[in-house]
């Protein structure tokens, strides 16, 4: 079974400050992708970012930035300089790929990360 | 392009009603998938299908119904409504599952209460 707990259920910063959202997940799978989803208050969820098990470089988008760590099994998103924009809902999640199958795209989500930005 | 497309957005249901949610996609997709979203527990799979006339149940399939006749539709049937299906549902679709997976695309989500 594959699990994907946030544990942070909400975050509250003053504009400008850094914050980081932590993701860490459990799968027996040798292979998988981690994801980030965003969903402001419109409801929609939006795409952040994939990354596959075999690539552990931090990656970073703009104030953007995502640690992967096999070792912890984490994938922690950190903004840098956080906007009042930057609220909204993000989840992390997972699709594990079965030895010699496929996971069929079935992605696991951790519970969610309320964020709220203040100005 | 519309990409997936959910209808309807909002619907309020008495239980014991019956309903259908429409999903389409217009990517030529092979996957899709319903979930449901409720508060403090994320995102959790309903069903899923992997092309046309296929259809699997997902982690919580109980008193939801599938079919996906066209590959571009995927619908969601409620037979009898119960208040504990009061959620927002959201459907989905990818390319493959395997490893040249890219992301799934969303809908804008299906907001249904159940009284």
């Amino acid at each position: 079974a594959q699990k994907v707990t946030q544990a942070q259920t909400e975050i509250s910063v003053v504009e400008k400050e850094d914050v980081t959202l932590d993701c860490v997940y459990e799968t027996r799978d040798t292979t998988y992708y981690l994801f980030w989803y965003k969903q402001p208050p419109s409801g929609e969820l939006v795409f952040l970012i994939r990354r596959n098990s075999f690539d552990e470089q931090n990656e970073i988008s703009g104030r953007y930035s995502w640690n992967f760590q096999k070792s912890t099994s984490s994938f922690n998103f950190t903004i840098t300089a956080s906007q009042v924009v930057d609220s909204a809902v993000y989840f992390c999640a997972l699709i594990g790929l079965y030895a010699g199958g496929t996971s069929y795209g079935k992605l696991t989500f951790g519970q969610g990360t309320i964020l709220t930005v203040h100005p | 392009n519309a990409g997936v497309t959910q209808t309807p957005k909002f619907r309020v249901l008495k239980t014991g009603q019956s309903m259908t949610l429409l999903c389409a996609q217009d990517m030529n997709h092979e996957y899709m998938y319903w979930y449901r979203q409720d508060p403090g527990m994320g995102l959790r799979l309903i069903h899923y299908s992997v092309g046309e006339g296929t259809t699997a149940k997902g982690e919580v399939p109980d008193g939801y119904n599938v079919s996906r006749l066209k590959k571009q539709n995927f619908l969601l049937g409620l037979e009898s409504a119960a208040p504990s299906q009061t959620s927002v549902y959201f459907c989905a679709s990818s390319w493959t599952g395997g490893l040249m997976n890219t992301e799934a695309f969303f809908g804008q989500g299906t907001r249904l209460t159940v009284v």
